[in-house]
């Protein structure tokens, strides 16, 4: 399995302003991705990081919103933009590794937003 | 339009008991169907997986059946435990670089 950390593991911010999700993997992965957990709900995709290009954002999701990079192989951010209340949520790093068609989880980015 | 239809939303067992979990799938393409546990305040763990190809599989006290003509595929839990509360959710793939699609998750609670 693949070993995925994220910092923050949780925030509380002021609306209105941005906070910069971070995940780390520990090794190469062909596929990055971040999704949106409402308590008690399902997963929301909300795009797939690829490297040295654009993420590809789901229906709903915006780049102005919700930008993400993918410098190398191993590494990715999301950056919740001008937040409002409505973002509060837990945000999920995942990585699917060459060859394996699985995916694994971060531990999360608890966001509470004032 | 949901791709992967889970059910029960929750489900309450006594400890030793064997709570089933159901998901059904309209995307034929879909060709890996993995099984998620979540723990409060962690991300969700990948539990047992199957591919179409096999009707059963089972590691250890969990055990994934699968019906392809049906389009559905199930989770039992064998001598459940207290320990094994926990929300479960289903997905699906289709190969060649695509997301995972999850069910909206049963939250599984056993009881002493």
């Amino acid at each position: 399995s693949a070993v995925i950390s994220q910092k923050p593991s949780r925030d509380i911010c002021q609306r209105g302003t941005s906070l910069t999700i971070q995940c780390q993997v520990d090794s190469q992965v062909t596929m990055m991705f971040w999704y949106r957990q409402q308590p008690g709900q399902s997963l929301t995709l909300i795009a797939t990081a690829n490297q040295g290009s654009e993420a590809t954002y789901e229906s709903g999701f915006v780049i102005d919103k919700f930008p993400i990079s993918r410098p190398n192989l191993t590494f990715s951010t999301l950056t919740v933009s001008n937040m409002s209340p409505e973002d509060s949520s837990i945000y999920l790093c995942s990585a699917e590794r060459r060859l394996q068609e699985t995916q694994y989880f971060g531990p999360g980015t608890r966001l509470l937003v004032l | 339009q949901q791709q992967v239809k889970q059910s029960p939303q929750s489900l309450i067992v006594q400890k030793g008991g064997i709570p089933i979990i159901n998901c059904a799938y309209e995307n034929t393409a879909f060709d890996y169907f993995p099984w998620y546990q979540q723990f409060p305040g962690k991300g969700p763990a990948l539990l047992i997986a199957i591919r179409p190809d096999v009707s059963e599989k089972k590691e250890g006290r969990f055990t994934i059946s699968f019906n392809k003509s049906a389009k559905q595929f199930s989770l039992h839990i064998m001598d459940s435990q207290p320990g094994d509360s926990a929300t479960y959710f289903c997905a699906a793939l289709r190969s060649g670089n695509t997301p995972l699609v999850f069910g909206k998750g049963t939250r599984l609670s056993v009881i002493a």
